[in-house]
């Protein structure tokens, strides 16, 4: 079984771009997370899909955008790109039971390596 | 204060050594999870658990829902066993599923 993918692995941009991240999860996942981790600041949550719908959004500005597709890959969008975006932005995947289900292991993907000039 | 604290930061070890890392959280949780992170940036999942023991080859992890505390062992530890250990832990409830991580803890195992 294959496991979460994201493309591209490494991705350089310059100030006020827009970078877009995209993810695939495991098969049979309707849940999508969207992690940083910038140098030094460890794992932070940005976003969570799941059946196409944003969940939840961590501590991050309206420039980190992103959505789920039909299929439940996704897409993460960063617009005007500052210099300290430059982090690795981790996909994961998940099942989903619900509020009254819990929540279950993510699985993450490799990551792809966002570098602002 | 970090809503998740992991001890310690840094951890130097022999091959063969008993290792025991600590995390402890302070709000209410369903789940706890230990991650392992290696260099060039992959995550494993390692262990979910929201009560008692769970058990997996050399790796050992543990919960104390009342005291908010939880460890993982490693036994009989290998020079591929370094890396860092991140412990996260999901919202009470499962309604936003976030987790929230901790800092990690860097391991490297001698040989």
């Amino acid at each position: 079984e294959a496991g979460v993918t994201q493309s591209p692995t490494h991705l350089i941009k310059t100030r006020g771009q827009q970078a877009t991240l995209r993810c695939s999860p495991i098969s049979g996942h309707t849940s999508v997370y969207w992690y940083q981790q910038a140098l030094g600041l460890g794992l932070q949550f940005l976003l969570w899909y799941d059946e196409g719908e944003e969940r939840n959004r961590g501590n991050f500005p309206p420039r980190f955008s992103g959505r789920q597709f039909p299929n439940y890959s996704s897409e993460l969008n960063v617009n005007a790109l500052e210099l300290e975006d430059s982090a690795l932005y981790l996909c994961a995947s998940s099942l989903w039971r619900g509020t009254s289900g819990g929540t279950d292991t993510q699985y993450f993907g490799p990551g792809t390596r966002l570098t602002v000039l | 204060k970090n809503e998740v604290e992991q001890s310690p930061q840094n951890l130097t070890a022999q091959e063969g050594e008993f290792i025991t890392i600590n995390c402890s959280y302070s709000v209410g949780i369903s789940a706890l999870h230990w991650l392992q992170q290696h260099p060039g940036g992959g995550i494993v999942s390692l262990f979910m658990l929201s009560s008692g023991k769970k058990k997996h080859g050399r790796l050992i992890a543990t919960i104390n829902i009342q005291e908010k505390h939880s460890s993982l062992h490693i036994t009989a530890s290998h020079p591929r066993d370094s890396a860092v250990y991140i412990c996260a832990v999901s919202d009470d409830g499962g309604a936003t599923n976030k987790l929230i991580f901790g800092t990690g803890t860097l391991l490297a195992v001698q040989p």
